[in-house]
């Protein structure tokens, strides 16, 4: 069945970087396009960022543009997000997703990770 | 960015009746050339990953009971779950992928009366 699985996140201190991994079976990873999608406590999902199913096209939330570089590997079937220069408002839980449409991206998800706590705080 | 608005905030209904989740984008999520509406819905409980009820606007994605169904066009949508069933607890999101970036809605608690 699908599964992905995130770690890498933690406890970070503001202007750190961390980098979360999602390793993502079950489908051929290749073949769809993959999110960042996080939640602040109490608050809607927001999402992060994309890489199409190539690989070549990235698209970022704007609160992410500059700080954040989502990457793939489709030889280990692994999604990344590195994050650099983190705020206390990137505090949340970071969920990996996968399109809900092979090819074209979407931004609509049909399966999601469990989850990785971020935590930025001095 | 698109902004979208669920109401009611929460709400509580008894067992076997009917809830009503609605939500409205700040602009229309209707592509003419596919006549598609972008949006979905999700379900999220706590300590699980949120999870794709609907897409298309009242499309049920494979596995999802009958009672949850949706619909609305344009800027306006529902969520109907017809008889509500205690697992249906949890928070209900919308969400537009009309254009970039996705965004969602604040989210309706939905609890039994």
């Amino acid at each position: 069945q699908v599964k992905l699985v995130e770690s890498g996140g933690g406890v970070v201190q503001p202007g750190k970087s961390l980098r979360l991994s999602c390793a993502v079976s079950g489908f051929i990873f290749s073949s769809y396009g993959m999110h960042w999608v996080r939640q602040a406590p109490g608050r809607g999902p927001e999402w992060v960022a994309l890489i199409s199913f190539e690989g070549i096209d990235k698209h970022y939330a704007n609160s992410a543009k500059g700080r954040f570089t989502i990457s793939r590997d489709d030889s280990n079937n692994t999604l990344y997000l590195q994050m650099n220069s983190l705020r206390t408002d990137d505090t949340a839980v970071y969920y990996c997703a996968r399109d809900f449409l092979v090819g074209p991206n979407t931004f609509a998800f049909d399966y999601w990770g469990q989850g990785t706590l971020v935590t930025v705080s001095s | 960015d698109i902004v979208m608005t669920q109401s009611p905030d929460s709400l509580a209904v008894s067992l076997g009746e009917r809830a009503t989740i609605n939500c409205k984008s700040s602009q229309g999520v209707l592509y003419s050339s596919n006549n598609k509406n972008y949006l979905a819905w999700y379900q999220h409980k706590p300590g699980q990953p949120p999870k794709l009820l609907i897409y298309w606007a009242s499309t049920r994605e494979s596995g999802v009971p009958d009672r949850f169904s949706g619909s609305g066009s344009g800027t306006d949508f529902t969520l109907t779950i017809s008889s509500l069933q205690a697992e249906d607890v949890a928070v209900y999101y919308c969400e537009q992928y009309y254009s970039s970036p996705p965004t969602f809605g604040q989210g309706t608690k939905l609890e039994i009366k």
